[in-house]
Formats: C-alpha cells, structure tokens, sequence
C-alpha cells in the first residue's frame, strides 16, 4: 500500500519567509509525528498528534513553529519568518496506534539562504 | 527524562562477519522496541521490532530482548558492505503517550 508521502521535497528558501510544509500519512493511522534532522545529527521530535486529541507539541523550538492536522488525514508544519538555523530534512511519520510500527516519508529537506 | 542510549560508533566491522549493535534504555514500562537502518541522505526505515523477552530472527537480522536489563540489541550477520549506514534504536514510551524515544543511532561501516 501507500506509504507516507510529504511534499515538497526539497525547499529553497529566503530567510525572514513563511513556509508551509505537508505530510500525508498512512490511511488508517491514527498518530502522526514531525521530527527535525539537521544535517549529521540525530531525530528531534517536534510535535505529534494522535486522533483528535490535543496534539503534544512540547518538542517546537519556537513560537514560530506550529502544525496542524485535520483529524487523521493530512497535516501541515509552518515555519514562520525562517531563519538559517531552520535548514534541515522535516520527517513525517504515522503509526497505527500504540505499541505499533511508525513508519516515516521520504522527509522535505528545507534550505534557508 | 526518558533515554534511549547508543553508541554513536562507528563501528567497523569486516564484510562477512557480525555486526552487534546495542542500546540501553530508561523506561521500565516500555512494551515494544523498533530498529530503524538510515542511509545517508535518506529516512529511516523499519527493520526490526521485538516485543517479547528473547531473540527475534528476519533474515541476517536477530533482535534481542532483555527488559530486566533494560537492553536490546541488534546482530546483523554476514554482514555487507550495503548494510553500512546509522542504526537507529527506538523504545516506546509507557503511558498510553504513544510516543517513540529514539537513540542518537550507532554508525556501522562494513569493509570489504
């Protein structure tokens, strides 16, 4: 089946721009994560939403960072008035539910110039 | 603060022989235990996932779990120049909070 897609893939971008970032997940799963990977460093979790209960944002950096999703279907990751630090690979991943796999897309790699 | 830990590598290791990968985690409660392989310049992708005590087999692959100690590891065997790439732990948090803790990743290389 499937897979999660996320587009753009890649994103060029002048710093002080919004940009807008989106994830597709696996149909059926109810939880769905955004992670930041910055080049050579480990997964940072960013947010993640499960159903339509309140989404755990405790892993944005900054208020200029938020993300929606529209019960289990799509969502987006907005970066307001991006900066240079911004500039890495965005992860999207879904899961089932609890104790299940989570699988990941293809990931958007954001530049910021 | 929940943890996975890993070594960050790398860890060499010759073509055809056993690449044995281990992580340590904080979380008691945790249920289930995933291994995720990274290429460079691509997004993990699911190997393993284990949750009973014991071994778990796919392949060149076995997954091991000890919960008293808190451990899981990874063996690859005949290993493969293609193998070479970041293993990435990741645990899943008790709570109901349906979360992933992942470890930084232990970087293998594999050398003909």
């Amino acid at each position: 089946g499937a897979g999660v897609s996320q587009s753009p893939s890649n994103k060029v971008t002048e710093k002080g721009k919004d940009v807008e970032l989106r994830c597709d997940p696996i149909s059926g799963h109810t939880a769905l994560y955004w992670y930041r990977q910055r080049l050579g460093q480990g997964l940072e979790f960013l947010i993640y939403f499960q159903g339509n209960s309140a989404p755990d944002k405790s892993g944005l950096p900054s208020d200029r960072f938020s993300a929606e999703r529209t019960g289990e279907s799509v969502s987006t990751l907005t970066i307001q008035r991006t900066q240079q630090e911004d500039s890495a690979v965005y992860l999207c991943a879904s899961r089932y539910g609890p104790d299940y796999e989570q699988y990941f897309g293809p990931g958007t790699r954001l530049t910021v110039t | 603060q929940k943890e996975v830990e890993q070594n960050s590598g790398p860890l060499s290791v010759p073509e055809g022989a056993i690449a044995s990968l281990n992580c340590t985690y904080s979380d008691r409660g945790s249920q289930s235990f995933f291994w995720y392989r990274q290429y460079s310049g691509k997004s993990p992708e699911l190997i393993m996932s284990i949750y009973s005590n014991g071994d778990k087999e796919d392949g060149r692959f076995t997954a091991q779990l000890n919960k008293a100690s808190q451990y899981v590891s990874l063996l690859i065997r005949d290993s493969q120049p293609s193998d070479s790439a970041t293993y990435l732990c990741a645990v899943s948090s008790s709570g109901g909070y349906n979360k992933l803790i992942f470890g930084a990743g232990t970087r293998l290389a594999v050398h003909p």
